[in-house]
């Protein structure tokens, strides 16, 4: 069964303090692999897309990286700010036009 | 850029009620999609379409019927509402082109429903 599994669930965090969320997938031949930040009573925004294995994307204090079967986001001295729920999504071979899965997506608190 | 905007923001009905969720896109893009979303799970598809005139069923389409008359719209209906579809719901679109799959571009999420059925 395809599947798409982020962890922690939630993370709590000092600020200043980096850490990494985890999302691994076991999927079909994957496509593509995305992050999302979605902030409370907001829709998902998105950050990144990765391909393949081995590659790097980063914005300011977040970098996603990307394995054979997981994925992860590291936040580098985080701030406040950046405070929202993560989600992962991975879009792999099926049907006629492709598939999409979402995680259940990493609540990230950052306290000053 | 508006993007992709939903209305209402909020709505309480009660069970047996009927309404219509509305989603609207600028971007000119040719897939649009209708998700729920509920605690401690992910974002679910309910029902997508590729292009005007032509619409499919996701993973949880029961209770909910749509349809795509122009490329902008895409709206929602309930028939008969029930409590077990109390939930946010999201819609999103993105850039189809000439590609084989509308996952290939980033989904663009509207600000979503909140939606009580009591």
């Amino acid at each position: 069964e395809d599947q798409v599994t982020q962890s922690p669930e939630a993370l709590r965090l000092q600020e200043g303090e980096s850490s990494s969320l985890n999302c691994s997938y076991t999927v079909s031949g994957l496509r593509g692999l995305f992050w999302y930040r979605q902030d409370p009573g907001k829709g998902p925004e998105f950050l990144f897309t990765l391909y393949s294995a081995g590659e790097e994307k980063e914005k300011e204090r977040l970098k996603a990286t990307l394995t054979k079967k997981e994925s992860f986001l590291h936040i580098t001295a985080p701030k406040p700010e950046d405070s929202a729920t993560y989600l992962c999504a991975v879009h792999f071979w099926g049907g006629s036009q492709g598939n999409l899965i979402f995680g259940k997506g990493t609540k990230l608190s950052v306290k000053p | 850029n508006a993007g992709v905007t939903q209305t209402p923001k909020f709505q309480v009905l009660k069970t047996g009620q009927s309404m219509t969720l509305q989603c609207a896109q600028d971007m000119n893009h040719e897939y649009m999609s209708w998700y729920r979303q509920d605690p401690g799970m992910g974002l679910r598809l309910i029902h997508y379409s590729v292009g005007a005139g032509i619409t499919d069923q996701g993973e949880v389409p029961n209770g909910y019927n749509v349809s795509r008359s122009t490329t902008e719209d895409f709206p929602l209906r309930l028939l008969s509402a029930a409590p077990s579809q109390t939930s946010v719901y999201f819609c999103a679109s993105s850039y189809f082109g000439t590609g084989d799959s509308p996952y290939n571009s980033p989904l663009h999420f509207g600000n979503g429903t909140r939606l009580t059925v009591t």
